[in-house]
C-alpha cells in the first residue's frame, strides 16, 4: 500500500515565525503535491514537483515555498507565518507521467494555526 | 480553464436511505479523467473513483455507483442504503489525460452526515 506520511498532525506557530511541513511517500513517486483545505475552497494547489530539485507553482504560491532535495521527501515552508495561512495542509503523491491515469494518494493533513 | 462545482455543500440523510452527491464539470480538454474521493473524520483523502472521459459506462461497485454522462458533464455518485460509515465529505476532481501535467482541479466538497 501506498504511504505518504506528514510530519505532524496539528501544529500551532506564532506570526512571524518559519513553518517547516514535511511530507514523506514510500511508493517511489515522482510527483508530489502540497494543497491546502479551506471550508467552502475545496483543495488548491499551492506547489507541486515533478522530480527531485523540481518545483512548480500551482494556484496559489503566494507566501510559500518548497524544497524537494530527496524524492521521497517534499517539504512546504512557510517564510513568514501569517494568520491567514492558518489551513489545512494534505501532501499527495502519484505515479509520474501526464498521460498517466495513476490517481493521487494523500497524506493524514496538518492542521495549522497560527495565532 | 477548469473547473469542478459541487452545489450541494451539505446533505444529512437518515441511515438505509439512497444519495445522490452531485459532480458538474467544465473543461476545455477533449479528453480527461474525473475522479471521486472520501475524506473521513481522519482527514485522508481516499481515493473511491477514476473515470475516463472515453467511457461513458455507468459503474457500480457494491453500495456506489457512478453516473457519467458526458452530455450534461457531470459525474454524480449514489450511495445506496446509507451507512453512518459513509459519513465523510467527498470531493469530486477532475484532470486533463494529456497536458496539465498530473494536476487535479477539485470541488469544494459536499459534507454528508449519515445519522441513525
Amino acid at each position: 500500500d501506498v504511504k505518504v506520511t506528514q510530519s505532524s498532525r496539528y501544529l500551532v506557530k506564532r506570526t512571524g515565525e518559519k513553518v517547516f511541513l514535511e511530507c514523506v511517500q514510500d511508493m517511489d513517486h515522482e510527483n508530489m503535491f502540497w494543497y491546502r483545505q479551506d471550508p467552502g475552497l475545496g483543495l488548491r494547489l499551492i506547489y507541486f514537483s515533478y522530480d527531485v530539485k523540481m518545483k512548480e507553482k500551482g494556484d496559489i504560491p503566494e507566501g510559500y515555498s518548497v524544497s524537494r532535495e530527496k524524492k521521497e521527501r517534499f517539504s512546504l515552508i512557510l517564510e513568514s507565518a501569517s494568520t491567514n495561512q492558518t489551513s489545512m495542509y494534505l501532501c499527495a503523491s502519484s505515479s509520474p507521467g501526464q498521460g498517466a491515469k495513476y490517481e493521487q494518494y494523500f497524506g493524514p493533513g496538518t492542521r495549522l494555526t497560527v495565532t | 480553464a477548469q473547473k469542478v462545482t459541487q452545489a450541494q455543500t451539505e446533505i444529512s440523510v437518515v441511515e438505509k436511505e439512497d444519495v445522490t452527491l452531485d459532480c458538474v464539470y467544465e473543461t476545455r480538454d477533449t479528453t480527461y479523467y474525473l475522479f471521486w474521493y472520501k475524506q473521513p473524520p481522519s482527514g485522508e483523502l481516499v481515493f473511491l473513483i477514476r473515470r475516463n472521459s472515453f467511457d461513458e459506462q455507468n459503474e457500480i461497485s457494491g453500495r456506489y455507483s457512478w453516473n457519467f454522462q458526458k452530455s450534461t458533464s457531470s459525474f454524480n455518485f449514489t450511495i445506496t442504503a446509507s451507512q453512518v460509515v459513509d459519513s465523510a465529505v467527498y470531493f469530486c476532481a477532475l484532470r486533463p489525460i494529456t497536458g496539465g501535467g498530473n494536476k487535479l482541479t477539485f470541488g469544494t466538497g459536499t459534507q454528508l452526515k449519515v445519522e441513525l
